[in-house]
């Protein structure tokens, strides 16, 4: 079965670093792509960026370029979503997501559980 | 703003059928790019529904199926039941984004 792990859930202050992660299996992790979804509370999906594990090739939404880094290892079939100075309004749920292109085949199928990332004071 | 326009709310009665449109702002529908359609149950994630604009995952009813034509793509769902009533979000790619991808702001299905 694939499948697509996160890690669990964060709560973190202003101005601090994350690193969340999502770990695949089930498939030949280098030969698809990893996405991550952001979806604020009460709010829609948005596309974030993907990184292809084979030869770290990454894109980024212009909204979220300079704002997170995307990487994996491919050793341990781990995608990662990091953070180096935290906001309140990084508040939301991420969600990674397997894709087989990212042109027009670039649906993501399937989803991580989700990892729900508190940033407080 | 989305480049991908869909309504923010539809509702049908059961067994009746309802449609979800996904008007694309710029040419990136028309230009062929595929649309894929996405259905999220309260408190959980995203499932894929449709893929490459009319083809459904194994497991998904045939209730679901979805369309294109120019600029806009559908989605339809018939025999209308309780448990359909989710959010529905469409995606595609879009060539004037780095990234390339792009989702629709969502569309929340009630059922009567």
């Amino acid at each position: 079965e694939v499948q697509l792990v996160q890690s669990g859930a964060e709560v973190k202050k202003p101005g601090e670093s994350l690193k969340i992660s999502c770990k695949g299996s089930g498939y030949s992790f280098i030969t698809f792509w990893i996405g991550w979804v952001r979806q604020m509370p009460g709010k829609g999906l948005e596309w974030m960026g993907i990184i292809y594990p084979g030869d770290s090739d990454t894109r980024y939404s212009p909204s979220f370029q300079g704002q997170v880094t995307i990487s994996a290892d491919k050793s341990i079939s781990t995608a990662y979503l990091q953070w180096s100075s935290l906001k309140a309004s990084d508040t939301a749920m991420y969600y990674c997501a397997r894709s087989p292109s990212t042109v027009s085949k670039n649906y993501f199928d399937p989803w991580g559980q989700g990892t729900l990332v508190t940033v407080s004071s | 703003q989305s480049v991908l326009t869909q309504p923010p709310s539809v509702s049908g009665a059961p067994g009746q059928r309802v449609t979800i449109s996904c008007t694309e702002s710029s040419s990136n529908i028309g230009a062929g790019y595929d649309v894929h359609w996405y259905q999220q149950l309260p408190g959980t994630a995203p499932k894929l529904l449709i893929y490459g604009n009319s083809n459904r995952p194994s497991g998904v009813p045939d209730r679901f199926s979805g369309s294109k034509s120019g600029t806009s793509a559908s989605l339809a769902i018939t025999g209308l039941q309780a448990e359909d009533e989710a959010d529905y979000y469409c995606q595609s790619y879009d060539s004037s984004l780095s990234g390339g991808g792009v989702f629709g702001g969502g569309t929340k299905l009630t059922v009567l």
